[in-house]
């Protein structure tokens, strides 16, 4: 089956930027997602179509493509942005979404 | 308000069988296709499936095909999720979400989201 591949943890100083990637060979043809899940909560969509930004996201989260691989980046982390992160997309089809398995943004 | 009001929590038996609730407002119901989305207690994101509630279109992930059924029923702009047979593997928080409601620039996005139902199977 279709997998997003996403390192398991990621870790920043605070004012440090974080990248986190998303892999998979459909990427270059299929949009790109990007979730927040903060504990106890719903995720919250910060970027869709690789790389915009949804009303009411913080310009420091901005989102790029780039071949088989996108990246969410954070720019000047904050204490707030330590959360899980997912990717989503669909397989090459189009009639299939998945989620990548995540990535614990931890802020130092 | 724009929103998806999921019913309660839910504590069953192995072999018994369950129907959640994914209720939409503020928007238009038939228009938006709904997915469902599995969070087992620790764990990622996994997709389960989708229904397209104005023709109940709906597609399967495989790995959920034949284990779940999705329903919808629009003249009470509700989603449903449901087991014949529930096993405790089943424990987990079960999301609905809906495919650009907010904006149709967020086609593909799953931007509304609901609350969350925790199902819990125990003997």
């Amino acid at each position: 089956s279709y997998e997003l591949t996403q390192p398991p943890s990621v870790s920043v100083s605070p004012g440090q930027t974080a990248r986190i990637t998303c892999s998979a060979d459909a990427l270059p043809k299929q949009y790109a997602y990007w979730y927040q899940q903060k504990p106890g909560q719903a995720p919250v969509l910060v970027i869709y179509k690789d790389s915009e930004r949804p009303s009411g996201i913080p310009e420091r989260f901005s989102g790029s493509s780039s071949g088989t691989t996108v990246t969410l980046t954070i720019s000047g982390v904050q204490a707030e942005d330590e959360a899980d992160y997912y990717c989503q997309s669909a397989d090459s089809s189009g009639t299939s979404w998945v989620f990548g398995g995540g990535t614990k943004l931890t802020v130092l | 308000e724009v929103q998806l009001v999921q019913s309660g929590a839910e504590v069953k038996k192995p072999g018994e069988s369950l129907k959640i609730s994914c209720k939409g407002s503020g928007y238009s119901f038939t228009s938006y296709w709904i997915g469902w989305v599995r969070q087992m207690p620790g764990k990622g994101l996994e997709w389960m499936g989708i229904i397209y509630p104005g023709d109940s279109d709906t597609r399967y992930s495989p790995s959920f095909q034949g284990q779940v059924t999705i329903s919808a029923d629009k003249s009470i702009s509700t989603a449903y999720l449901q087991w014949s047979s529930l096993k405790a593997s089943d424990t987990a928080m079960y999301y609905c979400a809906g495919q650009g409601i907010r904006d149709l620039r967020f086609v593909g996005a799953f931007d509304i989201w609901g609350q969350g139902t925790m199902v819990t199977v125990s003997s």
